[in-house]
């Protein structure tokens, strides 16, 4: 069963809105939840990570909500630029105190930005 | 500098071939890792090496052999693939075993 869930396989935004993408996730024991892009052929790109004991977390345009209780965070872009279109991938490191980097990814969410 | 250096890029090989993925870092991370992404799914983690000493192996097939001759270097060594194995073969290394850094992947395609 998926740990970590993308449920939206797409989003298209107009150049200079918002884009909110979302991620659930089933444990609620997770404590660090990470944010990579990923374009074609490439390797992902580590964005914004947030640790449970934040519910926000800020770095340029780029701003990850964490809501526990609902065991659930979002990303959110503003405002979104063409060079913003590739996939965007939730992961999970589960064993954050013993921490041996075995992120559990997402599905990802492909976001297409249009000018 | 967080660059994850990963040869080659492209690789096809014959199932009876033995062949090797490299890859780089000089960032003096502890830890390097093998993930594997197959075509619209996510990345799945196949192997860690932490201070050079592999601590976890994702019941990996033996046909995929990883090594890690120095702490910069980890190589993955192919040998009897399957056409199923084919995917895109990612390099990550990481200070704090928290946050990845990975390279641009090998695009590996078996015949």
């Amino acid at each position: 069963d998926q740990q970590v869930k993308q449920n939206s396989p797409s989003l298209s935004v107009q150049e200079g809105r918002i884009s909110i993408l979302n991620c659930d996730y089933t444990n609620s024991m997770f404590d660090y939840f990470l944010w990579y892009k990923k374009y074609p052929a490439e390797g992902p790109t580590f964005l914004i990570s947030i640790s449970s004991i934040k519910d926000k977390n800020e770095d340029g345009r780029f701003t990850v909500f964490l809501n526990k209780s609902a065991k659930h965070l979002s990303l959110h872009i503003v405002p979104s630029q063409p060079g913003d279109s590739a996939v965007y991938f939730c992961a999970v490191n589960p064993n954050y105190g013993g921490s041996q980097g075995n992120l559990i990814f997402g599905k990802g969410t492909k976001l297409s930005v249009k000018p | 500098d967080t660059e994850v250096t990963q040869t080659p890029k492209h690789l096809v090989m014959g199932m009876t071939n033995k062949k090797s993925l490299k890859c780089e870092q000089h960032m003096g991370h502890r830890a390097m890792y093998w993930y594997k992404q197959k075509a619209k799914k996510p990345p799945e983690l196949m192997f860690v090496y932490s201070y050079e000493k592999l601590s976890i192996n994702e019941s990996v097939p033996s046909r995929f052999s990883p090594e890690c001759p120095n702490s910069s270097l980890l190589n993955l060594h192919l040998h009897a693939l399957q056409p199923e194995d084919s995917a895109l073969y990612l390099c990550a290394s990481s200070q704090d075993q928290i946050v990845l850094f990975f390279g641009s992947g090998t695009q590996l395609s078996v015949l």
